[in-house]
């Protein structure tokens, strides 16, 4: 069983520029989840999407979002960039609520760096 | 709002040392309780989890008991191999905090043989 893939793997951009993060959960979890994992820090909550919709967003500005797809995959774009958005962005996917033990599945993140 | 402590690190022990990491968290209701490890250049994978109050989960060699009077779920195990070197986050989730997990700051563990 495949799971948690994210893409891409290294990005490198420029502060202001926008950038486009993807991931497919594994095959019938209908959660998504991202996370980010910056230098040094512990993981911040950023976005939950389940069945297509936002359902919790964590204490970062709006120029993060993201989207979830009828087929459950995950976009996160981060807009503006600025050179504190380096990171490791992490992707986690779990089953619905109703059968959610709480455990997420993380894919192996996708590496901003901004200059 | 809810949050999780963990020992600080790094930490550093000799193959077949006993290992201790702690954990505390402050929350309300009854979350439940996961350690997670990343071993380098992957993402995070679930080592062991606890429901409720005096649960003790375990996995690989691991454990860790879910003590509700001491707010605390310390991941512990026997004797460490080098193949155990990572980094161990220790998390809570309430089904009520809709889907928000709570991740410890991490603690790096490097085993030399």
């Amino acid at each position: 069983e495949a799971g948690v893939t994210q893409s891409p793997t290294h990005l490198i951009k420029t502060r202001g520029q926008q950038v486009t993060l993807r991931c497919s959960p594994i095959s019938g979890h209908t959660s998504v989840y991202w996370y980010q994992q910056a230098l040094g820090l512990g993981l911040q909550f950023l976005l939950w999407y389940d069945e297509g919709e936002e359902r919790n967003r964590g204490n970062f500005p709006p120029r993060f979002s993201g989207r979830q797809f009828p087929n459950y995959s995950s976009e996160l774009n981060v807009n503006a960039l600025e050179l504190e958005d380096s990171a490791l962005y992490l992707c986690a996917s779990s089953s619905g609520q109703g059968t959610n033990t709480g455990e997420l599945f993380f894919g192996e993140g996708s590496r901003l760096t901004v200059l | 709002g809810d949050s999780v402590t963990q020992m600080e690190g790094p930490v550093t022990l000799s193959e077949e040392a006993f290992l201790t990491i702690n954990c505390t968290y402050t929350a309300t209701g009854y979350p439940s309780l996961f350690w997670y490890v990343q071993y380098p250049g992957e993402g995070l994978q679930l080592l062991l989890k606890a429901t409720k109050a005096d649960d003790k989960g375990s996995n690989k060699g691991f454990e860790a008991t879910y003590r509700k009077e001491t707010t605390s779920f310390h991941l512990e195990k026997g004797s460490v191999q080098v193949s155990d070197s990572a980094v161990y986050f220790c998390a809570l989730i309430k089904k009520t905090n809709a889907g928000k997990s709570t991740f410890g700051d991490g603690t790096t563990l490097t085993v030399k043989p």
